[in-house]
């Protein structure tokens, strides 16, 4: 196991487009989160999945974000319409979490992120 | 609302020195978790030191060390021996019991001169 894969790397779009990240876990972390970061900021968090259950959207994730982990494994996050806002990089990060509650074991692998440029 | 703030956007030390980065938060609940991660340059973000509220003891890795002050709501990482490869950004986060994610401060930047 590789640690957490991100895919592309890079991505320029023009605004208008549609763009999708794909993030492949640690295959037994059944926690997957995806981050958001500009330039200059610390990470903030956009969506969290238990397995394949989406447990909690950040407000920042409007109605053009759509995140997906139809098989509890890898993870999808769509963006529609781009706008120049959006221009960010963008986090995927797991862990091997137990249960639903909180637990401090919950360390998280992040992965090298998705850099999105939209002109 | 939980908040994580660095006063520090920019640091530096020279090679073989020590620094503290420093980090103050603000939360309402008894039952957090408090970390230091590490980005270098175009590389993933990695965890550098872990420090449980309900601890008194200092979290230790090697050369990396941590002040919690939980009065003061102070969390400041000490880079002893500091080395060529510890230029990174570090982020000082909080994870609150009964939250699902980390919340991250802006990060301070360090550079290690040589």
């Amino acid at each position: 196991d590789t640690g957490v894969s991100q895919n592309p790397r890079h991505k320029i779009t023009k605004r208008g487009q549609n763009v999708t990240f794909r993030c492949d876990p640690i295959s037994e972390h059944n926690r997957l989160y995806w981050y958001r970061q500009t330039l200059g900021q610390g990470p903030e968090f956009l969506t969290y999945f238990q397995n394949e259950a989406q447990l909690e959207k950040s407000r920042l994730l409007s109605d053009r974000f759509s995140a997906e982990r139809p098989k509890g494994s890898f993870s999808t996050l769509e963006i529609q319409r781009t706008e120049q806002g959006d221009s960010a990089m963008y986090l995927c990060a797991s862990s091997l979490g137990q249960g639903l509650t909180f637990s401090g074991a919950n360390v998280l692998t992040f992965g090298a992120g998705s850099r999105l440029t939209v002109l | 609302a939980q908040t994580v703030t660095q006063s520090q956007p920019e640091m530096s030390v020279q090679e073989a020195e020590t620094v503290t980065l420093s980090c103050t938060y603000d939360t309402s609940e008894s039952d957090y978790y408090l970390f230091w991660y590490k980005q270098p340059p175009s590389r993933q973000m990695i965890l550098v030191i872990r420090q449980e509220a309900y601890k008194q003891q200092n979290a230790t890795e090697n050369r990396f060390s941590v002040n919690f002050q939980k009065a003061a709501k102070s969390f400041s990482l000490k880079i002893s021996d500091s080395q060529l490869g510890d230029a990174a950004m570090y982020f000082c986060d909080l994870w609150e019991g009964g939250s699902e994610k980390l919340v991250f401060g802006k990060g301070t930047k360090l550079t290690v001169n040589p």
